[in-house]
């Protein structure tokens, strides 16, 4: 139980081209998910929370212009990098809450390259 | 605000040996505390789960780890490691209340299982 999709594992693309990383709980629902972004050889880094049919919360620093989240069902978040660039190329984790629960179960990840 | 130490950032291990890592937090408040592993390119699964009750808290693949208030730590052991162990692991901390939460990653520490 509790198993996060996430899709596409990599991603490569052009420099000023949007990308979508899709999100989706698949044996349960998720009222919360959230976005990390991790860097090599470092810990996590939480970009922004999503709650499901109201405006993801970012955290500071973050541009939520350029990272576009969308939480639309229980179990669909997606993130959406906007005009990427090179320096946006990093390894995209998401993971989903139980609802009412306060555990998160993470995703596969996504790697990005942009180029 | 939470915050966590991994205090070491690389540990070196022979097969068949035990092995401890360490994890301290700091917190205002009651906390959850979470271990999670993470094999190369791939997500975080979670390894076990401090949320209440008994501080000695039995995970998946033999891990345990230990609740300690008043030493504020969450040490992570395992009797006898394989070289399947050999990854990333992130000590993890949340607000200790019901509902999705912001989870706190420590650095992480890199466990190398040397036959």
């Amino acid at each position: 139980g509790a198993v996060v999709s996430q899709h596409p594992s990599w991603v490569i693309c052009k420099s000023g081209t949007s990308v979508k990383i899709e999100c989706r709980s698949l044996d349960f629902q998720a009222t919360t998910m959230f976005w990390y972004r991790q860097f090599p050889k470092q810990s996590l880094m939480l970009m922004a929370t999503s709650n499901e049919g109201s405006k993801a919360t970012y955290e500071q620093g973050v541009e939520k212009d350029k990272f576009l989240i969308n939480h639309a069902s229980l179990t669909l978040s997606t993130l959406t990098v906007t005009s990427a660039h090179p320096e946006d190329s990093s390894f995209y984790i998401c993971s989903a809450s139980v609802s009412g629960k306060n555990i998160q179960y993470f995703g596969a990840g996504t790697r990005l390259s942009v180029l | 605000a939470q915050s966590v130490t991994q205090l070491d950032s690389q540990v070196p291990v022979f097969e068949e040996a035990p092995v401890e890592l360490r994890c301290n937090y700091s917190s205002s408040v009651s906390v959850y505390l979470f271990w999670y592993v993470q094999y190369p390119n791939q997500g975080l699964q979670l390894l076990l789960k401090y949320l209440s009750g008994s501080t000695l808290v039995k995970g998946i693949n033999g891990f345990e780890a230990e609740f300690n208030k008043s030493q504020t730590s969450f040490h992570l052991r395992k009797p006898s490691v394989h070289i399947s162990d050999t990854a990333e692991y992130f000590c993890a901390v949340t607000k200790g209340i019901q509902g999705a939460q912001k989870l706190v990653f420590g650095q992480g520490t890199r466990l190398t299982i040397n036959p």
